[in-house]
């Protein structure tokens, strides 16, 4: 079964520069994530989609950032403009109706 | 104060030694528990879950204690390969989890 894939692995960017990340889950897998993690910090859950609709969104700043999944499969988050506190991996995870979450590889962001 | 807190470590241990990480969380709610390893610049992957009774899968071993609200990890007969970031983490309804900060463990030679 293939794992969850990600794109781009690496993105280097300038401030206020805007950015965008791709995710596709495992197959059959209705509930998708995207975390932030910080060096040194534990991920911090940005957004939850149930299939295409989103289940929580409160930890997202949606002054700067976006996410979508229209067609309940793939996922795309965005940063715009970006801040240099931005710096993080990107991860993204999903499951299928329970509670382990597989993770991708993320991606890791550079602000300048 | 944070939902889960763990020591951030770092800890250094010699191999074949064992070492124990705990954690505390917040919500007295929260209904299930997991332990993720984090290795350098890796996805984290789950390790094991942490059930009520208490489990052991080979040199890992989680307990859950409800009523200090922490869950702890012991690693016994330590390897090179243990070496790690664990992650606490814990499920606050809806297949939603929250994450610790990460204990940092290095396994000596």
């Amino acid at each position: 079964e293939a794992g969850v894939a990600q794109s781009p692995r690496y993105k280097i960017i300038e401030k206020r520069q805007s950015v965008a990340f791709w995710c596709n889950p495992i197959s059959g897998h209705a509930t998708l994530y995207w975390y932030q993690q910080i060096l040194g910090q534990g991920p911090k859950l940005l957004i939850q989609f149930q299939n295409n609709g989103v289940v929580d969104d409160s930890q997202l700043p949606k002054d700067r950032f976006s996410a979508e999944r229209l067609k309940g499969v793939d996922s795309t988050l965005k940063i715009q403009p970006a801040k240099l506190e931005d710096s993080a991996v990107y991860l993204c995870a999903s499951t299928r109706d329970s509670l382990v979450q597989y993770f991708g590889p993320g991606t890791r962001l550079t602000v300048t | 104060r944070k939902e889960v807190e763990q020591d951030p470590g770092p800890f250094n241990v010699p191999e074949g030694a064992t070492v124990a990480f705990n954690c505390t969380y917040s919500n007295s709610a929260s209904q299930s528990f997991f332990w993720y390893r984090q290795d350098c610049r890796k996805e984290p992957k789950l390790l094991m879950s942490v059930y009520s009774s208490g489990n052991e899968d080979g040199r890992f071993t989680a307990q859950l204690n409800r009523a200090s609200q922490y869950i702890s990890l012991l690693i016994r007969d330590s390897k090179l390969s243990d070496s790690a970031t664990y992650l606490c983490v814990v499920n606050n309804g809806a297949q939603k989890l929250v994450f610790g900060q990460g204990t940092r463990l290095t396994i000596n030679p």
